[in-house]
């Protein structure tokens, strides 16, 4: 059963656009998520997190909006650069414990010059 | 700059062949992770660790054990390497007090012929 579900498994955004990438849950214990962005041959790097207290967090080009009562959140990048394409994997956790993450699948973003 | 180090990037083994992956990580971190990354399947937990000699199955453990005699260093073993266990496998640790994900190592692509 996949807890944690991102639905598209790729995205292209012209650059210079907005890139939005959605993750759904389905636990309703889970009350922190974060997002990690991976290149090729490379481990998944911290980009965002959002504790269930806040609907919106924001750092530079990235936010996450989180929807509790839809158990949704989407990481919004704007501007796109070509830098950002990357595959796109968001998270969820129980703040509490171990802090065990459950990942989505991912989404391939791919920004066009 | 804190570090999660995992001793091979690539590794190509034989299929009954058993296989040691190694991770070591210099944050004085509790916590101990052993995920493996295929398409379409995302981060899936394979073991995870919170304290020296402390183990727990996370969703996909069959096929493999793990060791750990120091904080700071965290095995993932391959009882009898079969094809299906090719894949690139990721290491990440992360401190419960902190609450702020895991940081990962750079990952080792294994290839099971």
């Amino acid at each position: 059963d996949q807890q944690v579900k991102q639905n598209s498994p790729s995205l292209s955004v012209q650059e210079g656009r907005i890139s939005i990438l959605n993750c759904d849950y389905t636990n309703s214990m889970f009350d922190y998520f974060l997002w990690y962005k991976k290149y090729p041959a490379e481990g998944p790097t911290f980009l965002i997190s959002i504790s269930s207290i806040k609907d919106k967090n924001e750092d530079g080009r990235f936010t996450v909006f989180l929807n509790k009562s839809a158990k949704h959140l989407s990481l919004h990048i704007v501007p796109s650069q070509p830098g950002d394409s990357a595959v796109y994997f968001c998270a969820a956790s129980r703040a509490s414990g171990t802090y065990k993450y459950i990942f989505g699948t991912g989404t391939r973003l791919k920004v066009l010059a | 700059d804190v570090k999660v180090t995992q001793s091979s990037r690539y590794l190509v083994k034989r299929t009954g062949e058993k296989v040691f992956l190694e991770c070591v990580q210099d944050m004085d971190h509790e916590n101990m992770f052993w995920y493996r990354q295929d398409p379409g399947l995302g981060l899936r937990l394979i073991y995870f660790s919170y304290d020296v000699k402390m183990k727990e199955k996370g969703d996909i453990p069959e096929g493999y054990s793990v060791s750990r005699e120091k904080k700071e260093r965290f095995s993932l073993i391959l009882e009898s390497a079969s094809t299906n266990q090719t894949s690139m496998y990721l290491c990440a640790s992360s401190d419960p007090r902190g609450g702020y994900g895991y940081t990962f190592g750079s990952g080792t692509r294994l290839t099971v012929v």
